[in-house]
């Protein structure tokens, strides 16, 4: 199963860009790369999840490398909501279906 | 309720006790997860039901542990003579596809400390 490797912290002025890098040199053709974030004491949040291609919603933005090896989830004007921890997850397939190894993520501090 | 739905929010069992966690996914979701999250790590993998079959246990730590949907909704984990190891987060998830992705929904958790 192809692992992921992110920073464990990083700080962001709130209006800011944040910029959240992932490693993943190991994944495969047809695996997905996901992102999730987990606000202090809440479940984990779908934020974003592609392929190959980048991708953006209402949330945030996804760059993904030609190579596949690493990607960047980007939140274009950080709040202070934002702080959270967040993990870049490959989607591994398990018995009939799918799962999310979630590693331990980076801790996004946004500050005023 | 429109989200997952987990109880209790806190239990605090004292060690060789046996505990049952209590999960209400989302209506009409198939797939149902749980994670297990041990301070300042992140979710890991315990099991995962397609309507009423355990497809997957594979993550469960011990034979202690035990899930059931029996009725493919509601989902029981069971402890049984916890450990102080045990203590953790639990967190259910569903999602109305087979497997988990961008439309899985997560419980705020059950969060277990056993003395």
């Amino acid at each position: 199963d192809a692992k992921t490797t992110q920073p464990p912290s990083m700080d962001c002025a709130e209006g800011r860009a944040a910029n959240l890098p992932c490693n993943h040199s190991t994944i495969s053709g047809n695996e997905y790369v996901y992102w999730y974030r987990q606000i202090h004491s809440q479940g984990p949040q779908y934020i974003i999840h592609g392929l190959k291609n980048n991708e953006t919603n209402e949330m945030a933005s996804l760059i993904i490398t030609e190579d596949r090896k690493s990607s960047t989830l980007i939140l274009p004007h950080a709040t202070l909501r934002d702080t959270a921890v967040y993990y870049c997850i490959v989607r591994v397939a398990i018995n009939s279906g799918y799962a999310l190894n979630f590693g331990k993520g980076t801790s996004l501090l946004v500050t005023p | 309720g429109a989200g997952v739905s987990q109880s209790p929010r806190y239990k605090v069992a004292k060690r060789g006790q046996d505990v049952a966690l209590r999960c209400d996914p989302i209506s009409g979701h198939v797939s149902l997860f749980w994670y297990q999250q041990a301070l300042g790590q992140g979710p890991e993998f315990l099991t995962y039901f397609q309507n009423e079959a355990q497809l997957d246990k594979s993550g469960l730590p011990s034979d202690r542990f035990f899930a059931e949907r029996p009725e493919g909704s509601v989902s029981t984990l069971k402890i049984q003579r916890t450990q102080q190891e045990d203590s953790a987060v639990y967190l259910c998830a569903s999602s109305p596809n087979e497997g988990l992705g961008t439309e899985a929904f997560f419980g705020q958790g059950t969060r277990l400390t056993v003395v």
